[in-house]
């Protein structure tokens, strides 16, 4: 597609209730990235997907977080068993290349509240 | 490990006042260093970016120049317009991902 789209764009969700956020990257970048956007706290990231590379998975929060990438396109990010301090806005980026000198493009983000 | 520190907004000013917003990091070896912004409701866009020491990252009137020395890559604009009123990010580029600041949100009154 020309951008990066990612669905839904706000969920409401109970505490405890599991959530699954989508990430669909533009066609032909190989590197896939989830940040988290928290009020004052800036974009802390989550993880990273290279090709068919190992993800890195190093800045994850907890283990109630997982995310997967298939045939190395879509990326689903998901959140088990949700807490409050989960409420923020979830972007994911793509970039043709790996490299920080290629810039990312991010989507618009998914604004999860956890109520 | 890598950090970049940006000073606290918000930053409010008229419409074609002088625009600086600060941004020093700390970082191994030598990263590239990006300006993103944030419109109200959409996601971030690369504003300006810096691949070396001494380069200058321009775009749509906005300035950057990435010093070594100072650790610095502030933001300049000569005169800011209302549709600059966002949220400004700035970046620095590790081998594989970004670290960003906490961001810098503008307001700028007509």
């Amino acid at each position: 597609g020309a951008g990066v789209s990612q669905s839904p764009s706000n969920k409401v969700t109970e505490k405890g209730k599991d959530v699954e956020l989508r990430c669909d990257p533009i066609s032909g970048h190989t590197a896939l990235y989830w940040y988290r956007q928290s009020l004052g706290q800036g974009l802390e990231f989550l993880i990273y997907f290279q090709g068919n590379s190992a993800p890195d998975k190093s800045g994850l929060p907890s283990d109630r977080f997982s995310a997967e990438r298939t045939g190395g396109s879509v990326s689903t990010l998901t959140i088990q068993r949700t807490q409050q301090e989960d409420s923020a806005v979830y972007l994911c980026a793509s970039s043709l290349v790996e490299g920080q000198d290629y810039g990312y493009t991010f989507g618009s983000g998914t604004r999860l509240t956890v109520v | 490990g890598d950090s970049v520190t940006q000073m606290e907004g918000p930053v409010t000013l008229s419409e074609e006042a002088f625009l600086t917003i600060n941004c020093t990091y700390t970082a191994t070896g030598y990263p590239s260093l990006f300006w993103y912004v944030q419109y109200p409701g959409e996601g971030l866009q690369l504003l300006l970016k810096a691949t070396k020491a001494d380069d200058k990252g321009s775009n749509k009137g906005f300035e950057a120049t990435y010093r070594k020395e100072t650790t610095s890559f502030h933001l300049e604009k000569g005169s800011v317009q209302v549709s600059d009123s966002a949220v400004y990010f700035c970046a620095l580029g590790g081998y594989s991902t970004l670290t960003f600041g906490k961001g810098t949100m503008l307001l700028v009154s007509p």
